[in-house]
């Protein structure tokens, strides 16, 4: 089984600022990954897959990077909606979630 | 729009089943695989199985492997999880997802809201 680990567990930034969250896969996914964003009591959303494609609808400033095994999601300008937790997510082997990451209000 | 509707959940004790249901609308679901995703309170997200757009073949997590049975009826647009000898471990909102193509191989693009399963005696 492939294992997703994200880091850190949570991260603190401002409003405005950049944010930048990272997945590490246990062998190589190519570019067979995806990150989603959950909002508390509500369903994940599909934010980024092939690694650095948006989603329908995901504003620019979600942006994904990486191959192989190690990734970055970067949101370049935080609002207020995009406090939550992330999650990143391969489907080169099965599929297998990283633990998540939560983006917090500093 | 997209929409997938989850139902079935509830209480119930170790050991017996319960079978969820996920009403599909707004696109062919005869042309999607399909997923169950389950996520224990306060805990990460578990992809639980998977079904083939024409239900001929299906995958399973080993945690769930001879005890669940995912299945689909695309006259009725609606994917179920049956789920037997269940046990506590089994307790976590259960969603269905729609995999970008028909083959269960990808990522999920839309979800349903989810049904939450509570497994105590």
């Amino acid at each position: 089984e492939i294992v997703m680990t994200q880091s850190p567990a949570t991260l603190s930034v401002s409003p405005g600022e950049r944010a930048t969250l990272s997945c590490r896969a246990s062998q190589s996914v190519s570019s067979n990954l995806a990150w989603y964003q959950q909002k508390p009591g509500q369903a994940p959303r599909l934010l980024i897959y092939g690694a650095s494609t948006r989603a329908t609808g995901i504003p620019a400033r979600f942006s994904g990077s990486g191959s192989g095994t190690a990734f970055t999601l970067t949101i370049s300008s935080l609002q207020s909606e995009d406090f939550a937790v992330y999650y990143c997510q391969q489907y080169d082997n099965w599929h297998t979630f990283g633990q998540g990451t939560k983006l917090e209000i500093k | 729009q997209v929409q997938l509707v989850e139902s079935g959940g509830g209480v119930v004790q170790p050991g017996r089943s319960l079978r969820l249901s996920c009403a599909a609308s707004g696109f062919t679901f005869s042309s999607y695989g399909m997923h169950w995703v389950r996520q224990a309170p306060g805990k990460g997200l578990e992809w639980v199985a998977d079904v083939w757009y024409d239900g001929s073949n299906k995958y399973y997590a080993d945690s769930v492997k001879g005890r669940f049975t995912i299945s689909r009826d695309n006259s009725k647009n609606t994917l179920y999880l049956q789920m037997n000898s269940l046990r506590a471990e089994d307790t976590a909102v259960y969603y269905c997802a729609r995999d970008e193509q028909g083959f269960g191989e990808l990522f999920f693009d839309y979800w349903g809201q989810g049904t939450l399963v509570t497994v105590s005696s």
